[in-house]
């Protein structure tokens, strides 16, 4: 499932640096989506992308912005990581809203 | 209330049995369904979608109630590697791009 592929896939950080994610699809989907996954809370949205440089909040935006220069790139960024931002990120794409996501296999994301 | 439920489990069933799992949404505008699988520290996968009232892929049958607003997965003869968590995703309503999770519930197969 080589489609898409998440980097770094694990990483620890310290409190108040910024970090970035990427995203990367092969797939030429249209739809990009970051979303974190947290015990007792599921998979929340954090951005997503319906395009090249168009981009929407999602439910859990607040201290991330995204990025989308390119179909194939979407990037998460944390402008000043914190401590509740420890989480497993993942990025998922889709070519439409019927058809479902396909995930990246996540990144482990420890801020200390 | 939460725009997708799912009890949490977890069930604990024997090889070989029929589990069920419920799900329900609270928004009737919703148009999309399906049920993902995932493994501990792996990321969802797409087990089924749900189309009109349901769908049946092998041991695995999923249906929708829109009456009453809610989804099942039924896994029949359930075997050790059926073990995973099984999340309910629901779109949001026509002109979002947007697909929203339950927390999942989780089954444990037992030898």
């Amino acid at each position: 499932d080589a489609g898409i592929t998440q980097s770094p896939r694990h990483k620890v950080t310290e409190t108040g640096t910024p970090v970035t994610l990427r995203c990367h699809q092969t797939e030429n989907h249209r739809y990009m989506y970051w979303y974190r996954q947290d015990p007792g809370h599921g998979l929340r949205l954090i951005h997503y992308s319906y395009g090249v440089k168009d981009t929407d909040k999602g439910e859990v935006s607040d201290g991330y912005s995204v990025s989308r220069s390119k179909t194939e790139d979407f990037l998460l960024t944390l402008e000043s990581a914190t401590s509740s931002q420890t989480s497993v990120y993942f990025c998922a794409i889709s070519e439409a809203i019927e058809y479902g996501y396909t995930f990246g296999s996540g990144t482990r994301l420890t801020v200390v | 209330r939460k725009e997708v439920e799912q009890d949490p489990g977890p069930f604990n069933v024997p090889e070989g049995a029929t589990v069920a799992f419920n799900c329900t949404y609270s928004n009737s505008a919703s148009q999309s369904f399906f049920w993902y699988r995932q493994d501990c520290r792996k990321e969802p996968k797409l087990l089924m979608s749900i189309y009109s009232s349901g769908n049946e892929d092998g041991r695995f049958t999923a249906q929708l109630n829109r009456a009453s607003q809610y989804i099942s997965l039924l896994i029949r003869d359930s075997k050790l590697s059926d073990s995973a968590t099984y999340l309910c995703v629901v779109s949001s309503p026509q002109g979002t791009y947007k697909y929203i999770f339950g927390t999942g519930t989780r089954l444990k197969v037992l030898a």
